[in-house]
């Protein structure tokens, strides 16, 4: 089965501060993809990224960086120098390459990120 | 434009009864998806479609229906709404050549 894990459930930070966003998965698939999706309070989903199992670099866009270790099952996403706009539910999920569920997204339970000016 | 819309945004309605929530995408994509958000829940899949004639029930598809009128269209029914059906539901699509799932904007649904 799979499943993800996000167990931090709130985090606040003042603006400025650098945070980092936890998730774990499970499967038993050799490969898979994996995302990230920030949920801001006005309540869209907006894709973040996307990262195949394959490649483990760590990816940089900006403020945001995601550090990917299958060694640990891990998929953390890290905010630099935090804004008050970064202030949202983060998702991240797990998709299947194969299998008949195949296409489906597997959800955490989400972040909710506030960030304090 | 927005590539994935849903109708309505919002909606109150009464125990008992039939409510149709409507989703269409302009990217040309061949999957389609319903969700389901509660708080602290995260998002569970209610059904799925990978084309016109291909309907598969996801997670949670009780007292859930839904019809894939078009490649571009695919509608989610509660027969008879119930309160715990209250919450914010979201479709999706997918193309084939991607591996990335788009979102709609969402429609908050009130069972009072």
């Amino acid at each position: 089965a799979q499943k993800v894990t996000q167990a931090q459930t709130e985090i606040s930070v003042v603006e400025k501060e650098d945070v980092t966003l936890d998730c774990v998965y499970e499967t038993r698939d050799t490969t898979y993809y994996l995302f990230w999706y920030k949920q801001p309070p006005s309540g869209e989903l907006v894709f973040l990224i996307r990262r195949n199992s394959f490649d483990e670099q760590n990816e940089i866009s900006g403020r945001y960086s995601w550090n990917f270790q299958k060694s640990t099952s891990s998929f953390n996403f890290t905010i630099t120098a935090s804004q008050v706009v970064d202030s949202a539910v983060y998702f991240c999920a797990l998709r299947r390459t194969r299998g008949s569920t195949l296409g489906r997204l597997y959800f955490g339970r989400g972040t909710q990120l506030t960030v304090w000016p | 434009d927005a590539d994935v819309t849903q109708t309505p945004r919002n909606r109150i309605t009464k125990t008992g009864k039939r409510i149709m929530l409507e989703c269409s995408q302009t990217k040309g994509h061949d999957r389609m998806y319903w969700y389901r958000q509660d708080p602290g829940l995260g998002l569970r899949l209610i059904y799925y479609s990978f084309d016109v004639k291909d309907i598969n029930k996801g997670e949670i598809s009780d007292g859930y229906s839904v019809s894939r009128q078009a490649q571009a269209k695919f509608s989610l029914s509660l027969e008879s709404a119930i309160p715990n059906q209250t919450a914010l539901y979201f479709c999706a699509s997918q193309g084939l050549a991607t591996d990335t799932q788009y979102f709609g904007p969402g429609t908050r649904l009130t069972v009072l």
